[in-house]
Order: structure tokens, then sequence, then C-alpha cells
């Protein structure tokens, strides 16, 4: 079954960047893309972009193009997204999620707060 | 960008039938768009019920069923049960960039 665990909670000031890491527990970790989708408090979902874990192309949403990165270490089976110049907007719930049927991650809360 | 629709409410007595829908901006959905539905309760990571237009997973209930209709994917449930009232969000895919619906909210009552 895959599992992806992501990294625990943060919380950062506005102006700074948060890396969110997503690991996953399966054999082919490169045969696939990642997914990041966040969720604001009482909002909906937004997707933010996917990295393909094997060749490390990218593709974002236009809204977060050249604020975030995605990365990916294959040795360790763990995608990465790092979003910058954060602001009080930012403050939501990140995703990871394995395409090929969407298995998500538990989700990690970035709080944005002076 | 497309903008992908859903209905913002929709109420189901259980027991009963229940078709939710996920229309596109930029025209008909159709298989070429990949639609996905996701389930989503309070408190809770999304969990996926419906891939690639009909597709289910293992833990998808039988009485979720995924289709098109009428130039839209649409999510049908039937024979609600109580534990079927969570949110409700449809994907579609545009050549690769991913465009969520803005949920459902579905009441069982």
């Amino acid at each position: 079954q895959v599992q992806l665990v992501q990294s625990g909670a943060e919380v950062k000031k506005p102006g700074a960047s948060v890396k969110v890491s997503c690991k996953a527990s399966e054999y082919s970790f490169t045969g696939y893309y990642m997914h990041w989708v966040r969720q604001a408090p009482g909002q909906g979902l937004e997707w933010m972009g996917w990295i393909n874990l094997n060749s490390g192309g990218t593709k974002y949403a236009q809204k977060f193009q050249g604020r975030v990165t995605l990365t990916r270490d294959t040795s360790i089976s763990t995608a990465y997204m790092d979003l910058s110049s954060l602001i009080s907007d930012d403050t939501a719930v990140y995703y990871c999620a394995r395409d090929s049927g969407w298995y998500w991650g538990q989700g990690t809360l970035v709080t944005v707060s002076s | 960008q497309a903008v992908v629709t859903q209905e913002p409410s929709l109420t189901v007595s259980p027991g009963g039938t229940v078709t939710l829908t996920c229309g596109s901006s930029t025209g008909a959905v159709t298989s070429g768009h990949y639609p996905y539905w996701f389930q989503q309760k309070p408190g809770q990571a999304p969990r996926t019920l419906i891939y690639d237009t009909s597709n289910k997973h293992s833990w998808t209930p039988a009485r979720f069923s995924g289709s098109l209709l009428g130039g839209r994917a649409a999510l049908t449930l039937s024979g609600a049960q109580p534990e079927d009232e969570a949110d409700y969000y449809c994907l579609l895919s545009y050549s690769g960039v991913q465009v969520f619906g803005g949920g459902t909210k579905l009441t069982v009552l």
C-alpha cells in the first residue's frame, strides 16, 4: 500500500521560506509524479504543481510560479515543496499526493504569523 | 486558466440517490481531462474515490460511481449513508495543469 508521510507543522514569519517533505514508502518511487496541493482554513483545495520523480521535471500553477520549488531525493524516496516569500495568506495545510490514483499524505500545517 | 464548477451544496436523504457534477469553463468535460473525485471530512486529508472518470480504489464504497454526463463529469451516490456527509471535490487535468472545483458540501438528511 502506498504511504506518504509528511514533515511536521511549521510556524514561519512573513517573508521567510518553508520546506515541507513527503517520504514515500513504496518500491518504485521514481515511476510516478508527485503533486502538491494546499488548503487554506475553511477553503477548498488548490493545486500548486507536480514533479516528475524520475526526471525531476516540474510544472507549476501560474499563481505560484517563481515562489514554489519542487524537488526530490530519489535515494531516500522523498519529495520536497519549498515556498518562499511567505505571507499570511499562505497559512494552510499542504498536502503531497502521488499520481496515478492520487494517494495523499497526511498534510502539514504551515502557519505564517509575525 | 480554466475554471471548474461544482454545485456548492446538495442534500440527500438516507438511502437516496444524488449526482454531483463537475463542469469546465473550456467546454465539455471528456475522458481526456482524467476526472478525479475526492471526499474530505472535517479535519481529515482528502481521500480519492474515483480516478480517470470511473475507476475506483479498493476502499471506494460500491455505492459511489463516476461517469460523464451531459458534458460534465459526474459522481453518483446510490443509497446514501450518514457517513457520506462530507465535502466532495472534482479535479480536471488540462495538459498537465490540474484544476480543482470549488467543492460540493453534501448533507445527508
